[in-house]
């Protein structure tokens, strides 16, 4: 099973709801992604979990709180959104060990999500 | 600041043709790999050349990478229509990290 899947795929959400989208993987691989993409854009990079621990955060604002509870999940609460957080929202995993970075990336399908 | 920079940022071919993109980068680098993304989905990996490699090839795919002028050239032979997508480059950032960092892509569309 090499897929990484996610849910929900579309989330329209209020600037006051609270939210969590989901990502899950069987593939054995113990770093997982958080990216964010804006149309037309590259991924960004949110955040990276490593054997189940938050490894790197890049400044993303508290109202994104990521979560590993084990080694095939991940989910990203979401809280007091704004409209411009609304973008697709990928997941990735990847293998972890040996020389970092040298292991591709498998994403999921992407949550689109919009903020009104 | 980004560290891997695609041109041409889009590119029309008819299908059978060739296409070339390719993506210049910045720092020192581990591996430099290519994805493809169709539209609105997540992303494919294509393949990943290590910074000691100077070719590879997968399929209809030749990727070639030097070091030197800190460019990568991904290749598509005998294009077709299904390879519609956005191509992106990502480098590791050298430095022990996992965080790989996506150039601004190349908008590839291929006309039957």
């Amino acid at each position: 099973d090499t897929e990484v899947t996610q849910t929900p795929k579309h989330l329209v959400m209020g600037m006051t709801n609270k939210k969590s989208l989901k990502c899950e993987q069987h593939m054995g691989h113990r770093a997982m992604y958080w990216y964010k993409q804006k149309a037309k854009k590259p991924p960004e990079l949110m955040f990276v979990y490593s054997y189940e621990k938050l490894s790197i955060n890049e400044s993303v604002p508290s109202r994104f709180s990521p979560e590993c509870p084990n080694s095939s999940l991940l989910n990203l609460h979401l809280h007091a959104l704004q409209p411009e957080d609304s973008a697709l929202y990928l997941c990735a995993s990847s293998h972890q060990g040996g020389l970092p970075a040298s292991y591709e990336q498998y994403f999921g399908p992407g949550t689109r999500l919009t903020v009104t | 600041s980004q560290q891997g920079e695609e041109d041409p940022q889009a590119l029309s071919i008819q299908e059978g043709e060739n296409a070339t993109m390719n993506c210049s980068y910045k720092t020192s680098i581990n591996n430099l790999q290519w994805y493809r993304q169709n539209s609105g989905r997540g992303l494919v990996h294509l393949i990943l050349i290590r910074s000691n490699e100077r070719e590879k090839h997968s399929g209809r795919l030749r990727v070639t990478l030097d070091t030197s002028k800190k460019s990568s050239s991904l290749l598509i032979t005998a294009s077709r229509a299904a390879d519609t997508a956005s191509y992106f480059c990502a480098t590791d950032s050298g430095a022990g990290s996992y965080q790989l960092t996506f150039g601004k892509g190349t908008k590839l569309s291929v006309i039957p």
